[in-house]
């Protein structure tokens, strides 16, 4: 019973198209993040969403754009993907009075070509 | 936040006690110390967090001296497949934390 899920594993996908990762939490947490991880392996935070709002938005381009339908998930739209955008994306969830213990879902592998 | 400073890479061989030191001068009162572990093609998973002097759990020990301003986790007899990026994080337990993670060390754990 996986905690943090997310799909899909991988994505390929050409310059210029829309795409979608989603995320799924079963820990009851109400805090959830999206991360990126680049080449290099630095990690750097992207949004955090606690219960349904949204905290956290660091200087990212607007063509990223989260949802939270609801606590236990954290959905990322990319439009108009860029070469740049090619990452593994990593969802993960918290409690708000533990922010610093995250659980991380296993990453999604995104490809622009 | 307060910013990190480790080693990019250590070796050591099975069996023996790993320790990587982390650097965080500027810590704040209401931060706290947060190592995570990341093995290749998988999400960083928590291990160890303290706040001051000294924590252990059964996978690793945090040593954090009086003045807070560095920490050392502590593995206890590696074993090959310890071998992976640890990331030393400091930052208050509020949400809005922008938790960061910084390039990490990376260890090779060696038959």
């Amino acid at each position: 019973d996986t905690a943090v899920s997310q799909t899909p594993k991988y994505l390929v996908t050409q310059m210029g198209n829309d795409k979608s990762i989603k995320c799924e939490q079963n820990l009851g947490h109400d805090t959830m993040y999206w991360y990126k991880q680049d080449s290099k392996k630095f990690l750097k935070i992207m949004f955090s969403y606690n219960n349904k709002e949204l905290i956290i938005n660091e200087t990212v381009p607007n063509r990223f754009s989260p949802k939270s339908p609801d606590k236990a998930h954290l959905n990322l739209h990319i439009n108009s993907l860029e070469l740049g955008d090619s990452a593994v994306y990593f969802c993960a969830s918290s409690q708000s009075t533990g922010a610093n213990v995250l659980t991380f879902g296993a990453g999604s592998r995104l490809t622009v070509l | 936040l307060a910013k990190t400073t480790q080693p990019i890479s250590m070796d050591s061989y099975e069996g023996q006690e790993v320790n990587i030191t982390c650097s965080h001068n500027n810590i704040a009162t209401n931060d706290y110390i947060t190592w995570y572990q990341q093995f290749p093609s998988q999400g960083p998973r928590f291990i160890i967090q303290g706040y001051k002097t000294k924590v252990t759990n059964e996978v690793a020990s945090l040593f954090i001296p009086a003045d807070r301003k560095s920490s050392t986790l502590s593995l206890p007899r590696v074993s090959l497949s310890d071998t992976a990026v640890y990331y030393c994080l400091v930052g208050p337990q509020a949400a809005g934390n922008k938790l960061t993670f910084g390039g990490g060390t990376r260890v090779l754990v060696k038959p």
